[in-house]
């Protein structure tokens, strides 16, 4: 089975700053990966995904992530940061389970922006 | 505007009532999903269905029980709840389950007393 690993529980970053979060997965033969963004009292909305091709991925709100299948991670950044991107980050994965695939989710990154 | 709508936005239930959770989608997708978030934690999936058809259950106590009368409704049934099932309940869909992303609504915050 698959499993994801948010490195960094909360990111401190200053406004216009650059901010990477970090995210691993378990290998696989074929992944296909995510990055969702959660703010206060909502549900998730979908950043970017990764299912092939093009290891660098661009997302919504300037975000971008760059799938390494050798260090079996895909990484999430911003070169400059607004305070609006304060939020909760989750990095996912597409897992096969009994019954059919399921959306397995890392532990999440508070990013928190500072003015 | 999420493309996705939970109903109601808050809950409070006692431990011997009955209620239900309900989402709707009008994006012609044809999976479905219930999670369940407790504060400062990932979603926990809780049931899938695909094609109308409940294809995954977590293991989920059998106190919910979800339902899903249509492609563009799934419900989740509540009776006897416990205070440790007090969460956000988040409803998602796409398209397909293995590498479309997922829309999410804003979920129900249920609280039992």
């Amino acid at each position: 089975a698959q499993s994801v690993t948010q490195l960094d529980s909360q990111v401190p970053v200053f406004e216009e700053a650059p901010v990477e979060l970090r995210c691993n997965y378990s290998s696989s033969v074929s992944v296909y990966l995510f990055w969702y963004v959660q703010y206060p009292n909502q549900g998730l909305q979908l950043l970017l995904k990764y299912l092939s091709g093009s290891t660098l991925v661009k997302g919504i709100n300037g975000f971008e992530a760059e799938f390494n299948k050798s260090q079996t991670s895909f990484h999430l950044r911003k070169p400059s940061v607004h305070i609006s991107d304060t939020a909760e980050y989750f990095c996912a994965v597409s897992d096969r389970g009994t019954g059919g695939f399921k959306t397995i989710f890392g532990a999440g990154t508070r990013l928190f922006v500072k003015a | 505007d999420t493309e996705v709508t939970q109903t109601p936005k808050h809950l409070v239930m006692g431990m011997t009532n009955k209620k239900s959770l309900k989402c709707e989608q009008h994006m012609g997708h044809r999976a479905m999903y219930w999670y369940k978030q407790k504060a400062k934690k990932p979603p926990e999936l809780m049931f899938v269905y695909s094609y109308e058809k409940l294809s995954i259950n977590e293991s989920v106590p059998s106190r919910f029980s979800p339902e899903c009368p249509n492609s563009s409704l799934l419900n989740l049934h509540l009776h006897a709840l416990q205070p440790e099932d007090s969460a956000l309940y988040l409803c998602a869909s796409s398209q397909g389950d293995r590498d479309q992303p997922q829309h999410f609504g804003d979920g129900t915050r249920l609280s039992i007393l």
